[in-house]
């Protein structure tokens, strides 16, 4: 079974609208990261949660993590057509391995 | 300041060939982590290497596959014997070191073809 699993697979919205994602996961973790993902390209980190914190912001992000309901959501305020892109998070336990969701594929309309 | 640098960027093989991926970690990085990505879907861990090591390959199938970061040179991730269902794109990552809140860096992957 799947580590992460983000919710919605994907999402569609106006410039100027927030997204929201939502990542649940099964085992305990660590920490959880979100990463974003262009076409054809790698990915890119945007922002870690620790297991022992609640709610983080880096600019027009904002992560929050529940780690009763293991879940955490990745919200993107006053969406930008340049936001468009596939977002994935990922659980680190033991190991460095991260183990990914199957992402949500933002597109953001101009 | 490169990122990680991952050749080539398209490999095309025929069934039965050998694809060789190579991965140069970002600088000061001393680990390095492959992952498979097939379309629509989130990548998969295959193996997590330090230099001259292997420390995790739980990702990585038995047969055929292989890595190696040697004490000089790239990361190679070797794949002998290809068939049609290694057709996927291939991501190298590199951490600086073994702190669990070390993102990792990825690089652009290489896209992986069998005819």
């Amino acid at each position: 079974s799947q580590q992460g699993e983000e919710d919605p697979q994907a999402l569609s919205i106006q410039e100027g609208e927030n997204a929201t994602m939502n990542c649940s996961y099964k085992t305990s973790i660590n920490n959880l990261q979100w990463y974003r993902q262009n076409s054809g390209r790698g990915l890119v980190h945007l922002i870690l949660i620790r297991s022992n914190e609640r709610e983080k912001h880096s600019g027009r992000l904002r992560v929050t993590l529940d780690t009763s309901k293991k879940s955490s959501s990745l919200l993107i305020t006053a969406s930008r057509a340049a936001d468009t892109a596939s977002y994935f998070c990922a659980t680190s336990q033991a190991g460095n391995m991260l183990t990914f969701g199957g992402g949500t594929r933002l597109m953001v309309k101009p | 300041n490169a990122g990680v640098m991952q050749n080539p960027r398209h490999l095309v093989r025929r069934r039965g060939q050998e694809a060789r991926l190579r991965c140069s970690p970002m600088k000061g990085h001393s680990h390095v982590y492959w992952y498979r990505q097939l379309p629509e879907e989130g990548l998969k861990f295959m193996v997590y290497l330090q230099k001259e090591n292997i420390i995790d390959e739980s990702g990585m199938p038995k047969e055929r596959f292989s890595a190696e970061f040697p004490k000089e040179g790239p990361s190679i991730l070797r794949i002998q014997q290809v068939v049609r269902g290694d057709s996927a794109a291939y991501f190298c990552a590199s951490s600086p070191s073994t702190g669990l809140e070390q993102p990792q860096h990825f690089g652009d992957g290489t896209r992986l073809s069998i005819l």
